[in-house]
């Protein structure tokens, strides 16, 4: 498969604490995306980092990719408890047609 | 600018049966692509369309299929359901296709449950 493998699968925090999911990938890409899902809804794109890029930020999230480890990390920072949701990341690979393939999911608890 | 639609959003059929999806991109998107969405497979790729050009195909038996329209709409059909299809059925578009494509928009799914 080459599907990307997130881990941890599952994420308890508190409100406030910082949450920290990571991604990793197995053949070379062009992009590298981030998404969101509220249970059984669509998911709603978050962040885009280039291969070229080492690491980006959009407001409480900051990502990070390092392509020689194929892996990538995203940070949200002082999570609320509407952060409750399930976080994937998709990888562009550029060997397959540039199809995109979805990693199995983070489920991010965050406790009010 | 309204977002991805997706109908049916829910539906039940039995075994047997056969089922069509339709998908509505963004205005001026000309990419749409297909996933199915399991708790224990994850999101699968099913397959990518560009101006009614089929671009990818993913892993799935002949029984999925799907088509574009002139006007970007999709559909995906699947045939002879089965009890393993049960799945959300995602659908996103984008503006463009290949190396370039930035973020998909997705479409909140159909509920497809087979009996």
């Amino acid at each position: 498969s080459q599907q990307g493998e997130e881990d941890p699968q599952a994420l308890s925090i508190q409100e406030g604490e910082n949450a920290t999911m990571n991604c990793s990938y197995k053949t070379s890409i062009n992009n590298l995306q981030w998404y969101r899902q509220n249970s059984g809804r669509g998911l709603v794109h978050l962040i885009l980092i280039r291969s070229n890029e080492r690491e980006k930020h959009s407001g409480r999230l900051r990502v990070t990719l390092d392509t020689s480890k194929k892996s990538s990390s995203l940070l949200i920072t002082a999570s609320r408890a509407a952060d409750t949701a399930s976080y994937f990341c998709a990888t562009l690979q550029s060997n397959t047609g540039n199809q995109f393939y979805f990693g199995t999911g983070t489920s991010l608890t965050v406790i009010p | 600018k309204a977002g991805v639609t997706q109908t049916p959003r829910y539906l039940i059929k039995t075994r047997g049966q056969q089922v069509t999806l339709s998908c509505s991109p963004i205005s001026g998107h000309r990419s749409v692509s297909w996933y199915q969405q399991t708790p224990g497979q994850g999101l699968q790729f099913l397959f990518e369309y560009f101006s009614e050009t089929q671009r990818n195909k993913g892993n799935f038996p002949g029984r999925f299929s799907g088509r574009q329209f002139s006007n970007s709409r999709s559909e995906m059909n699947v045939s002879t359901l089965e009890l393993g299809d049960s799945a959300l059925y995602l659908c996103a578009s984008s503006f463009s296709a290949g190396a370039g494509v930035g973020e998909l928009f997705f479409g909140e799914g159909s509920r497809l449950t087979v009996l």
